[in-house]
């Protein structure tokens, strides 16, 4: 069973749509969750850390349910610039070492 | 400052030759990683370096050699490469060990390794 597992998608919607991502994992000693955007041929970059209480970002709303172990993102008012792969990214603390486990990513994109 | 610099950004060798993939980070950053992604796969864990010591390489073949001189600077010696070891290889830092919830990866733009 993978650590992390998102739906691949793609997701095709058209801009001004709401789209949602949900990801499960399977460690519940899991610390701390992100998401991060990555285009193509380039580098993930930090979308949004995911804290206990649900946070927000402008247009994007980050849930996390421990209970369930999933993690949801949700992009209201899509623009075209949101076009992109999404990572679930779950982190894990050892004793001297963290290590972080990616999801296989959710493939976004947005219509004209 | 908040960025992890890598380079070469490209890199075409032969499967004799010998090369080094560099990174760094001047954020202070104790821990930090080296990853290989392939085409429309997510980042797949290479060798983590906490506090300049390895903690973690996940079966990587001999043939990549990771090196990290201090605190800042994170290598990866290459020879012997086969065309199948073709990648984006993407060097990240993180702020904490073992502790430090919400703390994120920061990663470099990433190195396009070629075989021929």
């Amino acid at each position: 069973r993978k650590e992390v597992e998102q739906d691949p998608g793609p997701f095709n919607v058209p801009e001004g749509a709401t789209v949602a991502f949900n990801c499960t994992y399977s460690n519940s000693a899991s610390q701390s969750f992100f998401w991060y955007r990555q285009d193509c041929r380039k580098e993930p970059k930090l979308l949004m850390s995911v804290y206990s209480s649900g946070n927000e970002d402008g247009r994007f709303t980050a849930q996390l349910n421990r209970a369930s172990q999933y993690i949801s993102l949700l992009i209201r008012d899509s623009k075209l610039s949101d076009s992109a792969t999404y990572l679930c990214v779950v982190k894990w603390n050892g004793d001297n070492f963290n290590k972080f486990y990616f999801g296989s990513g959710t493939k976004l994109n947005v219509k004209p | 400052d908040t960025e992890v610099i890598q380079t070469p950004k490209h890199l075409v060798m032969g499967m004799t030759n010998k090369k080094s993939l560099k990174c760094e980070q001047h954020m202070g950053h104790r821990a930090m990683y080296w990853y290989k992604q392939k085409a429309k796969k997510p980042p797949e864990l290479m060798f983590v370096y906490s506090y300049e010591k390895l903690s973690i390489n996940e079966s990587v073949p001999s043939r990549f050699s990771p090196e990290c001189p201090n605190s800042s600077l994170l290598n990866l010696h290459l020879h012997a490469l086969q065309p199948e070891d073709s990648a984006l290889y993407l060097c990240a830092s993180s702020q904490d060990v073992g502790t430090g919830d919400y703390q994120p990866q920061h990663f470099g733009d990433g190195t396009r390794l070629s075989i021929l």
